[in-house]
Protein backbone atom coordinates (compact mmCIF):
# COMPACT_ATOMS: atom_id res chain seq x y z
CA UNK A 1 0.00 0.00 0.00
CA UNK A 2 1.36 3.45 -0.73
CA UNK A 3 1.69 5.60 2.64
CA UNK A 4 0.92 9.09 2.78
CA UNK A 5 2.61 10.86 5.36
CA UNK A 6 1.64 14.99 6.10
CA UNK A 7 3.51 17.05 8.24
CA UNK A 8 2.80 18.90 10.26
CA UNK A 9 0.38 17.12 12.20
CA UNK A 10 -0.69 20.37 13.76
CA UNK A 11 -0.15 23.77 12.28
CA UNK A 12 -1.21 26.62 14.87
CA UNK A 13 -1.81 29.96 12.37
CA UNK A 14 -3.42 33.36 12.99
CA UNK A 15 -6.32 34.38 10.24
CA UNK A 16 -4.49 36.17 7.64
CA UNK A 17 -1.83 34.48 7.42
CA UNK A 18 -0.79 31.68 4.65
CA UNK A 19 0.01 28.30 5.06
CA UNK A 20 1.25 25.22 3.45
CA UNK A 21 0.77 21.70 4.07
CA UNK A 22 2.67 18.56 2.91
CA UNK A 23 1.42 15.48 2.11
CA UNK A 24 4.40 13.04 0.95
CA UNK A 25 3.92 9.47 -0.71
CA UNK A 26 6.11 6.63 -0.09
CA UNK A 27 6.67 6.09 -3.93
CA UNK A 28 5.93 7.95 -6.90
CA UNK A 29 2.22 8.83 -7.50
CA UNK A 30 2.66 11.32 -10.58
CA UNK A 31 -0.18 13.93 -10.15
CA UNK A 32 -2.64 11.37 -7.79
CA UNK A 33 -3.24 13.11 -5.00
CA UNK A 34 -6.45 15.00 -4.10
CA UNK A 35 -7.07 16.70 -0.74
CA UNK A 36 -10.39 17.16 1.78
CA UNK A 37 -11.21 19.67 4.22
CA UNK A 38 -12.84 17.85 7.65
CA UNK A 39 -14.70 20.19 10.35
CA UNK A 40 -15.96 18.42 13.27
CA UNK A 41 -19.51 16.36 12.56
CA UNK A 42 -19.02 17.24 8.98
CA UNK A 43 -18.20 14.90 5.85
CA UNK A 44 -15.35 15.75 4.17
CA UNK A 45 -14.78 18.55 1.37
CA UNK A 46 -13.23 17.70 -1.93
CA UNK A 47 -11.09 20.59 -2.19
CA UNK A 48 -7.89 19.79 -4.73
CA UNK A 49 -7.97 17.56 -7.00
CA UNK A 50 -5.23 15.50 -9.06
CA UNK A 51 -2.42 17.45 -7.44
CA UNK A 52 -3.18 20.88 -8.68
CA UNK A 53 -6.88 21.03 -10.47
CA UNK A 54 -9.55 23.33 -8.56
CA UNK A 55 -13.35 22.45 -7.45
CA UNK A 56 -16.15 24.40 -8.71
CA UNK A 57 -17.71 26.13 -5.51
CA UNK A 58 -14.20 25.73 -3.40
CA UNK A 59 -12.84 29.54 -2.70
CA UNK A 60 -9.40 30.59 -5.01
CA UNK A 61 -7.39 30.94 -1.74
CA UNK A 62 -7.19 27.32 -1.60
CA UNK A 63 -4.55 25.51 -4.06
CA UNK A 64 -2.71 22.66 -4.67
CA UNK A 65 0.96 21.81 -6.39
CA UNK A 66 3.40 18.94 -6.79
CA UNK A 67 3.83 15.58 -8.37
CA UNK A 68 5.93 12.62 -7.84
CA UNK A 69 6.09 11.90 -4.43
CA UNK A 70 5.86 15.57 -2.82
CA UNK A 71 2.83 17.51 -2.67
CA UNK A 72 1.39 20.77 -0.66
CA UNK A 73 -2.06 22.14 0.10
CA UNK A 74 -1.72 26.10 0.19
CA UNK A 75 -4.25 28.30 1.58
CA UNK A 76 -3.16 31.84 0.92
CA UNK A 77 -4.90 34.31 3.82
CA UNK A 78 -6.99 31.86 5.87
CA UNK A 79 -9.72 32.87 7.43
CA UNK A 80 -11.47 31.82 10.57
CA UNK A 81 -13.53 29.12 8.91
CA UNK A 82 -11.03 27.28 7.46
CA UNK A 83 -9.82 26.06 10.79
CA UNK A 84 -10.51 22.23 10.27
CA UNK A 85 -8.69 19.08 9.60
CA UNK A 86 -6.82 18.72 6.26
CA UNK A 87 -6.49 15.05 4.41
CA UNK A 88 -4.82 13.98 1.49
CA UNK A 89 -5.30 10.54 -0.57
CA UNK A 90 -3.69 8.84 -3.34
CA UNK A 91 -5.25 7.74 -6.19
CA UNK A 92 -2.61 5.95 -8.12
CA UNK A 93 -3.55 2.35 -7.22
CA UNK A 94 -5.43 0.28 -4.89
CA UNK A 95 -6.34 0.44 -2.38
CA UNK A 96 -6.95 3.89 -1.82
CA UNK A 97 -4.85 5.56 0.99
CA UNK A 98 -5.38 8.41 3.06
CA UNK A 99 -2.86 10.88 5.08
CA UNK A 100 -2.87 10.90 9.19
CA UNK A 101 -4.30 14.48 8.46
CA UNK A 102 -2.82 17.78 9.38
CA UNK A 103 -4.85 19.75 12.15
CA UNK A 104 -5.12 23.68 11.42
CA UNK A 105 -5.79 25.63 14.69
CA UNK A 106 -6.22 29.04 15.88
CA UNK A 107 -2.81 30.19 17.57
CA UNK B 1 -28.47 17.57 -7.01
CA UNK B 2 -26.56 14.32 -5.62
CA UNK B 3 -27.11 12.61 -2.36
CA UNK B 4 -26.32 9.97 0.26
CA UNK B 5 -27.16 8.97 2.81
CA UNK B 6 -26.08 6.06 5.31
CA UNK B 7 -28.49 4.15 7.04
CA UNK B 8 -28.29 1.29 10.24
CA UNK B 9 -27.94 -0.07 13.77
CA UNK B 10 -25.59 2.38 15.42
CA UNK B 11 -24.37 -0.51 17.75
CA UNK B 12 -22.84 -3.77 16.98
CA UNK B 13 -22.02 -6.80 19.47
CA UNK B 14 -18.06 -8.29 18.80
CA UNK B 15 -18.05 -11.36 16.58
CA UNK B 16 -21.33 -10.41 15.13
CA UNK B 17 -22.08 -8.80 11.79
CA UNK B 18 -22.29 -4.84 10.73
CA UNK B 19 -25.09 -3.79 8.20
CA UNK B 20 -25.37 -0.41 6.67
CA UNK B 21 -27.35 0.82 3.79
CA UNK B 22 -26.08 4.01 1.43
CA UNK B 23 -29.64 5.89 -0.31
CA UNK B 24 -28.74 7.92 -2.87
CA UNK B 25 -31.11 10.30 -4.53
CA UNK B 26 -30.24 12.59 -7.18
CA UNK B 27 -28.33 10.38 -9.31
CA UNK B 28 -28.93 6.31 -10.22
CA UNK B 29 -26.11 4.39 -9.66
CA UNK B 30 -26.40 1.91 -12.63
CA UNK B 31 -25.45 5.55 -14.63
CA UNK B 32 -22.19 5.75 -14.38
CA UNK B 33 -19.16 6.21 -11.55
CA UNK B 34 -18.15 3.99 -8.71
CA UNK B 35 -19.53 3.71 -4.97
CA UNK B 36 -17.34 3.47 -2.20
CA UNK B 37 -17.29 2.97 1.89
CA UNK B 38 -15.19 4.89 3.98
CA UNK B 39 -14.33 4.53 7.44
CA UNK B 40 -12.96 7.39 9.94
CA UNK B 41 -11.49 5.66 13.39
CA UNK B 42 -11.44 7.29 16.23
CA UNK B 43 -8.34 9.62 16.31
CA UNK B 44 -9.26 10.82 12.76
CA UNK B 45 -7.18 8.07 10.80
CA UNK B 46 -9.12 7.21 7.66
CA UNK B 47 -9.44 4.23 5.61
CA UNK B 48 -11.38 3.07 2.03
CA UNK B 49 -13.02 0.31 2.48
CA UNK B 50 -13.94 -0.96 -0.74
CA UNK B 51 -16.08 -0.38 -4.00
CA UNK B 52 -19.09 -1.32 -5.93
CA UNK B 53 -18.92 -0.57 -9.45
CA UNK B 54 -21.93 1.29 -11.82
CA UNK B 55 -22.29 -2.25 -13.42
CA UNK B 56 -21.65 -4.10 -10.00
CA UNK B 57 -18.57 -5.56 -9.66
CA UNK B 58 -16.80 -4.98 -6.38
CA UNK B 59 -12.89 -4.16 -4.77
CA UNK B 60 -12.08 -4.23 -1.45
CA UNK B 61 -9.34 -3.28 0.63
CA UNK B 62 -7.18 -6.19 1.18
CA UNK B 63 -7.40 -5.54 5.05
CA UNK B 64 -10.54 -6.40 4.75
CA UNK B 65 -10.96 -9.14 2.42
CA UNK B 66 -12.18 -11.64 4.25
CA UNK B 67 -14.56 -10.05 6.14
CA UNK B 68 -16.14 -7.11 4.00
CA UNK B 69 -19.24 -7.68 1.32
CA UNK B 70 -20.70 -4.49 -0.76
CA UNK B 71 -23.64 -5.12 -2.69
CA UNK B 72 -26.64 -2.73 -4.11
CA UNK B 73 -30.27 -3.18 -5.12
CA UNK B 74 -30.61 -0.99 -8.04
CA UNK B 75 -34.49 -0.78 -7.83
CA UNK B 76 -33.73 1.18 -4.51
CA UNK B 77 -31.00 3.26 -5.97
CA UNK B 78 -28.96 2.06 -2.82
CA UNK B 79 -25.65 -0.12 -1.82
CA UNK B 80 -24.78 -1.63 0.98
CA UNK B 81 -21.73 -2.46 3.57
CA UNK B 82 -21.73 -6.14 4.97
CA UNK B 83 -18.63 -6.27 8.00
CA UNK B 84 -18.45 -9.59 9.56
CA UNK B 85 -16.84 -10.47 12.76
CA UNK B 86 -16.10 -7.19 14.17
CA UNK B 87 -14.18 -6.23 16.81
CA UNK B 88 -14.17 -2.96 19.06
CA UNK B 89 -11.52 -2.07 16.59
CA UNK B 90 -14.53 -1.31 14.04
CA UNK B 91 -15.63 1.25 16.14
CA UNK B 92 -16.09 4.11 13.83
CA UNK B 93 -17.88 6.60 11.66
CA UNK B 94 -18.70 5.18 8.18
CA UNK B 95 -19.02 7.29 4.72
CA UNK B 96 -20.51 6.23 1.99
CA UNK B 97 -19.24 8.46 -1.30
CA UNK B 98 -19.61 9.09 -5.16
CA UNK B 99 -16.48 7.25 -7.10
CA UNK B 100 -12.97 5.35 -6.45
CA UNK B 101 -10.50 7.86 -7.66
CA UNK B 102 -11.50 10.84 -5.73
CA UNK B 103 -14.88 11.71 -3.71
CA UNK B 104 -16.76 14.56 -4.62
CA UNK B 105 -19.58 13.19 -2.81
CA UNK B 106 -20.19 11.96 0.50
CA UNK B 107 -23.32 10.74 3.22
CA UNK B 108 -23.01 12.20 6.08
CA UNK B 109 -21.62 9.56 8.19
CA UNK B 110 -23.13 6.72 10.88
CA UNK B 111 -21.09 6.24 13.74
CA UNK B 112 -20.77 2.40 14.64
CA UNK B 113 -19.74 1.68 17.85
CA UNK B 114 -19.11 -2.40 18.38
CA UNK B 115 -19.02 -3.16 22.04
CA UNK B 116 -20.80 -5.94 24.09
Amino acid sequence: DIVLTQSPATLSVTPGESVSLSCRASQGISTSIHWYQQKSNESPRLLIKYASQSISGIPSRFSGSGSGTDFTLSINRVESEDFSVYYCQQSYSLPRTFGAGTKLELK
Amino acid sequence: EIQLQESGPGLVKPSQSLSLTCSVTGYTITSGYDWSWIRKFPGNKMEWMGYISYSGSTNYNPSLKSRISITRDTSKNQFFLQLNSVTTEDTATYYCARGVAWFAYWGQGTLVTVSS
